[in-house]
């Protein structure tokens, strides 16, 4: 039982590029939620996914785009990556509504944009 | 709008003495509480929540956190901490919603042997 995995680990963009992070869990949870965590900023959500087949934008969704793939799946895509996009990237799940029930976290993705 | 604030950044403590970390919330509505651990690069685990029911709530490694209502206050306390204690901790408030989950800036805690 590997909870929530995600990759890359560490990534280093130009300005400009694009990427996806890919995340996955395996837990038969309902919602998926993408966060990103800066330095003195605590944890902001970007995007989430209460079930498969819907997502809706958080609290900072500019600059990003996401796909929940089937229920295990839920990626996050960068366009055109921006320095401002550098940060630590962290996906979660929760078997329903995260304001009542647990986040199970990843271990991150720390992203670069030089 | 509810917002989560952690006034301290750091707190340092000595093995075995017992700490408190703050956490105080605002919110028009009623709140769900929660404080979450970050292990040196780990993502968040859920420590405790308060959902309804009693105000004290603990987790199973000896922290405890006392939801009041009037001070808006929802204080994470341990008698005795450990030098694997160390960590940085997330408070946070919901409305109970999907995105409605508030994070506050974090305070790490460094226990010093």
């Amino acid at each position: 039982n590997a909870g929530v995995t995600q990759t890359p680990k560490f990534q280093v963009l130009k300005t400009g590029q694009s990427m996806t992070l890919q995340c996955a869990q395996d837990m038969n949870h309902n919602s998926m939620y993408w966060y990103r965590q800066d330095p003195g900023m605590g944890l902001r959500l970007i995007y989430y996914s209460a079930s498969e087949g819907t997502t809706d934008k958080g609290e900072v969704p500019n600059g990003y785009n996401v796909s929940r793939l089937n229920k295990r799946e839920f990626s996050l895509r960068l366009e055109s990556a921006a320095p401002s996009q550098t940060s630590v990237y962290f996906c979660a799940s929760s078997e329903g509504a995260a304001g009542r029930h647990e986040q199970y976290f990843g271990p991150g993705t720390r992203l670069t944009v030089t | 709008a509810q917002s989560v604030t952690q006034l301290d950044s750091q707190v340092p403590v000595f093995e075995e003495a017992p700490v408190e970390l703050r956490c105080n919330y605002s919110s028009s509505v009623s709140v769900y509480l929660f404080w979450y651990v970050q292990y040196p690069n780990q993502g968040l685990q859920l420590l405790l929540k308060y959902l309804s029911g009693s105000t004290l709530v603990e987790s199973i490694n000896g922290f405890e956190a006392e939801f009041n209502k009037s001070q808006t206050s929802f204080h994470l306390r341990k008698p005795s901490v450990h030098i694997s204690d160390t960590a940085e901790y997330f408070c946070a408030v919901s409305d109970g919603g999907y995105q409605k989950v508030t994070f506050g800036t974090g305070t790490k805690l460094q226990v010093i042997p």
